[in-house]
């Protein structure tokens, strides 16, 4: 399972938009890139999953380059309840689904 | 839709005692579950591996003697920590999986404080 290596924090202001940015360098040819959100106290929460190019659903957009060596989470305009930890995981969806997290991003959104 | 229910949300209990955790996936059949511990500020630690009907495959460093998992039907998974003590109060997450080529579902946890 690749490694992926995410900003420990960041901040933002409402209204704005946010990148977070993920490296996973030793991404293998079967990994797909996931993301989920984690509020305090609760399970974490699917946001989106890609496996290149440009993926977007109702509530953010993944961006991977050609090369899959990183990939960038972007939330349109947040929301003081964007506040969360937001991880990004890579393997391989017919490993059985085994995810490995990281440490994660705390994003904090401010008024 | 796939939603992943886990009870109890909360649990305090005395150093010695068993607590047993559930986790049921309320609208899906779950081929595989999964169960994290998390303490905080840190991220989320596989423990376990769960597939209905056989058993669960642990994580390096996880007592399986210590943390038992039964995986009895394809919508219910326990977790059971057995003589517990002060070092394993911590937030216990499942997660569920319908299909090998989709995400993870995940129930909102179980906060765990050994006396």
């Amino acid at each position: 399972l690749a490694k992926t290596t995410q900003p420990i924090s960041m901040d933002s202001y409402e209204g704005q938009e946010v990148n977070i940015t993920c490296s996973h360098n030793n991404i293998a040819t079967n990994d797909y890139i996931t993301w989920y959100q984690q509020f305090p106290s609760q399970g974490p929460r699917f946001i989106i999953q890609g496996y290149k190019t440009k993926v977007t659903n109702e509530v953010a957009s993944l961006f991977i380059p050609a090369d899959r060596k990183s990939s960038t989470l972007s939330l349109p305009r947040v929301s003081l309840s964007d506040t969360a930890v937001y991880y990004c995981l890579v393997g391989e969806n017919n490993q059985g689904g085994k995810l490995i997290f990281g440490q994660g991003t705390e994003l904090s959104v401010k008024p | 839709g796939a939603v992943v229910s886990q009870h109890p949300s909360w649990v305090i209990c005395k150093s010695g005692t068993s607590v047993k955790i559930e986790c049921r996936s309320l609208d899906f059949q779950a081929t595989t579950m999964f169960w994290y511990r998390q303490f905080p500020k840190q991220s989320l630690m596989l423990m376990a591996t769960s597939n209905e009907g056989s058993k669960a495959t642990y994580e390096q460093g996880v007592e399986k003697d210590k943390f038992l998992i039964n995986h009895a039907s394809l919508t219910l998974s326990t977790l059971t920590v057995t003589s517990a003590h002060p070092e394993d109060s911590s937030f216990y997450i499942c997660s569920a999986l319908e299909h090998s080529n989709q995400p993870q579902h995940f129930g909102d946890g179980t906060r765990l404080s050994i006396l």
